[in-house]
């Protein structure tokens, strides 16, 4: 069974400020890793996502997060915060064999202040 | 590629009733699946479909039913409706989970009162 801590329900940064958002997960196999940011009212959109090779994943508005399998810990992080980065982010993790569902944490809401 | 649509957006429905809830995939999208997320959680998975058949199924009850059709589009369907059945239920696409993940819609709140 899979299952995944977010540490800290609100986070705020400053603008330009490093954003570091985290993540510990549990799994009996393998994982697969994601991370999705959810702004009002809308749905869950893709930052990044970790299958297998490469630690360090990037993706998509600047963001980066590393596997560390030692620590179970999947971290999201932005070397310099936007304002357009204020949304709830979910780190989720699913199984590399069998079900692909996907089991979310709880969340982190982001706030950038200016 | 339009994504994934989902109708309709909200919904307010009284306890008991029953509801369906409709997700359009993106195109070429042969697996979807069904979210619940409750007001300050995180999603929970609900089911998914793969080629017209269910083939995975969370914690939920069987008055929690789906289907999906040969265009690879998708219902959700919830009978006796109760109170924390409100919630916004998201819909996802993907053509390969492991390779790709998957493509979210915006959504539908359904309120029950």
């Amino acid at each position: 069974a899979q299952s995944v801590t977010q540490l800290g329900s609100h986070v705020s940064v400053s603008e330009g400020a490093l954003v570091l958002l985290r993540c510990n997960y549990s799994s009996s196999v393998p994982p697969y890793l994601f991370w999705y940011v959810q702004y009002p009212n809308q749905g869950l959109q893709l930052l990044l996502k970790y299958t297998t090779g490469a630690t360090l994943v990037k993706g998509i508005n600047g963001f980066e997060a590393e596997f560390k399998k030692s620590e179970t810990s999947f971290h999201l992080t932005k070397p310099s915060a936007h304002m357009s980065d204020a949304a709830e982010y979910f780190c989720a993790v699913s199984a590399s064999g069998g079900s692909e569902k996907l089991v979310f944490g709880k969340g982190t809401k982001l706030t950038v202040n200016p | 590629e339009t994504g994934v649509t989902q109708s309709p957006t909200h919904l307010i429905k009284t306890r008991g009733q029953q509801v369906t809830l409709r997700c359009s995939s993106q195109s070429g999208h042969n697996t979807v699946s069904w979210y619940q997320q409750a007001l300050g959680q995180g999603p929970q998975f609900i089911f998914q479909y793969y080629r017209e058949e269910e083939n995975g199924r969370g914690n939920f009850p069987p008055r929690f039913s789906g289907l999906q059709f040969p265009n690879y589009s998708s219902e959700l369907n919830v009978n006796a409706l109760e109170l924390d059945d409100s919630a916004l239920y998201l819909c996802a696409s993907s053509l390969d989970p492991k390779s790709y993940g998957y493509t979210f819609g915006s959504g539908t709140r359904l309120t029950v009162v």
